[in-house]
């Protein structure tokens, strides 16, 4: 499978508790970006990267959140001190290179509810 | 901050029909915009890109238009099949990192 892959697909966990999820983007894609959905609403944008640098975080993104693309290739989002009020779909995407014509393309998500 | 709306939120076609899928957008500075197709639970499947540049982009039964001055576009789907019952989402990039703006989507029935 050469998509964009997403782990743990489905993430149960008890308010105050933190989370780690993992998305893989397509090979030598060095765009990659974090997004956040609610049920009924569209993707809201958390953060994206160039490669290993985080260019830009959306004001979603609280200091209980971070993402880090150690070596540019896989990513990693972490929650500290989980709220119900995080409980989404976490969606992953990627392109190809930074031309600002690209589509993204993303993974299947992660699902987390916080008990 | 720029704004993405989708009319209708829901709809109900039978098999066969053609049928037009509407997406607003606020600010007219973009740099391109999709639709994608979302399945319950799933992630998101992009359908069709268009470039600011352009009016508009096919893909088979598929057929996006895009107005930038008016911001506006229109996602055209003809003969409509049950396969294609799912959710439609348009969104725009914006910004240095071609970051998307999602609108709320619109659930597809195509009804036997």
């Amino acid at each position: 499978d050469t998509g964009v892959s997403q782990n743990p697909r489905h993430k149960i966990t008890k308010r105050g508790q933190n989370v780690t999820f993992r998305c893989d983007p397509i090979s030598e894609h060095n765009r990659l970006y974090w997004y956040r959905q609610t049920l009924g609403q569209g993707p809201e944008f958390l953060t994206y990267f160039q490669n290993e640098a985080q260019l830009e975080k959306s004001r979603l993104l609280s200091d209980r959140f971070s993402a880090e693309r150690p070596k540019g290739s896989f990513s990693t989002l972490e929650i500290q001190r989980t709220e119900q009020g995080d409980s989404a779909m976490y969606l992953c995407a990627s392109t190809a290179n930074s031309a600002s014509t690209d589509t993204q393309y993303f993974g299947p998500g992660t699902r987390l509810t916080v008990l | 901050k720029q704004e993405v709306t989708q009319i209708p939120a829901a709809l109900s076609v039978p098999e066969g029909e053609n049928l037009v899928l509407n997406c607003s957008f606020t600010d007219s500075a973009i740099y391109n915009l999709q639709w994608f197709r979302q399945d319950p639970g799933k992630g998101l499947t992009s359908l069709l890109l268009i470039q600011s540049s352009q009016r508009e982009q096919t893909s088979g039964r598929l057929n996006a238009s895009l107005d930038k001055s008016s911001g506006r576009s229109t996602l055209y789907i003809a003969a409509s099949q049950p396969g294609d019952s799912a959710t439609y989402l348009c969104a725009v990039s914006e910004g240095g990192g071609n970051k998307l703006t999602f609108g709320t989507g619109t659930q597809l029935k195509v009804e036997l």
